[in-house]
This record gives structure tokens, C-alpha cells and sequence, in this order.
């Protein structure tokens, strides 16, 4: 089974508007991550949130965690057109590996 | 620093004939992995490994065997393919449960 969902499963939106993904996931995580994924590409690691954090930035991106709710956010603000992807969110618990959620497909339109 | 690499891109199958994939990684990872990807879903782990000479299986081991006899290589063998098996399969590798670093895909076709 897999533990992270994202939401929604598609959103189109216009270049330089902002951009919202969101993840829910089920068990008491280690660490959640984001993926990016271009069409037939490997996935591209985007930020890594551990469990005692609540916020991360990088860039463009700015991740939230919330462990009370088992919900994590993705933002990507100011959406270019080289944004259209995929976007997976991974949970880690304990020793076990990544489960990843199905995805988001984001198209970021000129 | 070639990262992790994948063999081959792409391949075609005979309902039951083999194949195995090679993953090779050159970051010195500890952890590997095999997932497979199909139309509109996530990523689903098929087996992995956490060193040298051990494997475990994931969520979808079934058809599948692997081999890790050497730290940066990863080998996934399909004995009897199945049009089931049909899939983007890709490598990954990480120190660790932290970050993933994926090879570029096999794009697998069993007929």
C-alpha cells in the first residue's frame, strides 16, 4: 500500500502564478521528501523535511510539515513553464524504504 | 561522476523469456533499489538492498529476483516475463534512508 497521497492529481495553472501540491500520508514518519519527475525522466530529489521540522525552503519551493494532521505542502511560487512535471511526495518510517504517493501532474502554461 | 546508470534503455519480450537489468551506481550508497512505474501510478518498490550481499523484497517481488554481489551494482532479473511486467523500471540508490539518487529508466515491453 502507499503511504503518501498527493492532491490534487492534476493542476494546470498560468506561468508565474503559484503553485500548491499537497501530501497526506498515514504512519509517524522519519522524513518526508519531494520528488520531481519529467515525462519518461528518472525522479529529481526537490527537499527533504524531517519530522522536528515544520517548514523548508529552497529556492522556488518552500515545504510545510504538519505531523498532527499527517499533511505536508508543497509550494512552488512564481511557476515557470520548464515547472510542468510530475511531483511525488515519499515518506520514510523507521528503517523501511521510500513509499511514494501517485503523483501530481503539474502543467505550468505560457 | 556518472551518478547511477541503468542497462539497457529499452527492451522487448517474449511472454517467457528472461532478462536481467543492471543498476550501477558510483556514489559508494549503501542502499539500493528496484522500482517499477506504471501508466498514472507511483512508484512501486520491487525489492531493495541495504549492502552488500543482502536483498529484501518490497511491495511487488513477485517475478522478480535481484542480486547484489558487488557494493555499486544492482541486478534485477525477470525469469519467465509476463505481459504484466510490462513497465519503466528504474534504479535507485541512497546512503542510508535520506535522499534518492534514480538512474534515467528501462522502458520494458513484454508482448
Amino acid at each position: 500500500s502507499q503511504q503518501g497521497e498527493e492532491d490534487p492529481q492534476a493542476l494546470s495553472i498560468q506561468e508565474g502564478e503559484n503553485a500548491t501540491m499537497n501530501c497526506s500520508y498515514k504512519t509517524s514518519i522519519n522524513n518526508l521528501q519531494w520528488y520531481r519527475q519529467n515525462s519518461g525522466r528518472g525522479l529529481v530529489h526537490l527537499i527533504l523535511i524531517r519530522s522536528n521540522e515544520r517548514e523548508k525552503h529552497s529556492g522556488r519551493l518552500r515545504v510545510t510539515l504538519d505531523t498532527s494532521k499527517k499533511s505536508s505542502s508543497l509550494l512552488i511560487t512564481a511557476s515557470r513553464a520548464a515547472d510542468t512535471a510530475s511531483y511525488f511526495c515519499a515518506t520514510v518510517s523507521g528503517n523501511t524504504p521510500l513509499v511514494f504517493g501517485k503523483g501530481t501532474r503539474l502543467s505550468v502554461i505560457a | 561522476n556518472a551518478g547511477v546508470t541503468q542497462t539497457p534503455k529499452f527492451r522487448v519480450l517474449k511472454t517467457g523469456q528472461s532478462m536481467t537489468l543492471l543498476c550501477a551506481q558510483d556514489m559508494n550508497h549503501e542502499y539500493m533499489y528496484w522500482y517499477r512505474q506504471d501508466p498514472g501510478m507511483g512508484l512501486r518498490l520491487i525489492h531493495y538492498s541495504v549492502g552488500e550481499g543482502t536483498t529484501a523484497k518490497g511491495e511487488v517481488p513477485d517475478g522478480y529476483n535481484v542480486s547484489r554481489l558487488k557494493k555499486q551494482n544492482f541486478l534485477l532479473g525477470l525469469e519467465s516475463a509476463a505481459p504484466s511486467q510490462t513497465s519503466v523500471y528504474f534504479c535507485a540508490s541512497s546512503s542510508l534512508t535520506d535522499t534518492q539518487y534514480f538512474g534515467p529508466g528501462t522502458r520494458l515491453t513484454v508482448l
